[in-house]
């Protein structure tokens, strides 16, 4: 299988409980926020975006909060699965490049059953 | 279904030796990404393409070339002047010139024999 996810913080949490994976942002220009997942060996799928306008935007068992005071995104996952396990990051957009996006290095979940 | 098509799925390159990875979509979209993934690290911007004919160099673009002939196609060579090659590659494409998520390929993974 990949590497992808050695070296990588982890967060162990128990299958049914709730996950919250952060990320850190340093750029004031970044208005535009994406979260991934990552299973070994597959590429990012796109879980949840947000814009800078808003706090908070919630999908199915996913919300992610944006704090822009202190520069800081997180993912929550409610109800967490097996299926959950994988590596999360997140991603930037700048408003004077829309093609240019800034990966940080992911955060790994393991999900205990 | 829509989507990106990134192969081989595995890669061995000989010392001295090119070799290209395929990127296909059928999402119509309009830029194409490569990225490079290494263990541990965020994606790195390789090469990036707004439209046909046209593409720009990204963080680490040294060792490697891109050609964007169609909409649907942006292949990217692994020249020898690449020391370090081993690596996930990953394809990815973005509507539009505005904040939208990358849609990402289930990445190529490149050896070196």
């Amino acid at each position: 299988g990949e590497s992808v996810g050695l070296h990588l913080p982890t967060l162990s949490v128990q299958e049914g409980d709730n996950s919250i994976i952060n990320c850190a942002y340093s750029n004031s220009a970044s208005d535009y926020f994406i979260w991934y997942k990552q299973e070994s060996g597959k590429g990012p799928q796109f879980i949840i975006d947000i814009r800078s306008n808003m706090d908070k935007r919630q999908g199915q068992r996913v919300t992610v909060l944006l704090n822009k005071t202190v520069k800081h995104l997180s993912l929550q996952i409610a109800a967490t699965q097996p299926g959950d396990s994988a590596v999360y990051f997140c991603a930037e957009n700048r408003w004077d490049n829309f093609n240019k996006f800034y990966f940080g290095s992911g955060t790994k979940l393991n999900v205990k059953p | 279904d829509g989507g990106i098509t990134q192969s081989p799925k595995y890669l061995f390159r000989k010392e001295g030796q090119n070799v290209t990875l395929s990127c296909e979509q059928n999402l119509n979209h309009d830029a194409m990404y490569w990225y490079r993934q290494d263990p541990g690290q965020g994606l790195r911007l390789i090469y990036y393409s707004q439209i046909v004919n046209d593409f720009q160099k990204g963080d680490i673009a040294e060792g490697y070339s891109v050609s964007r002939e169609k909409k649907e196609s942006f292949p990217l060579t692994v020249t020898s002047a690449q020391k370090n090659p081993t690596a996930f590659y990953l394809c990815a494409s973005k509507k539009g010139n505005s904040n939208q998520p990358q849609h990402f390929g289930d990445g190529t993974r490149l050896s070196i024999l």
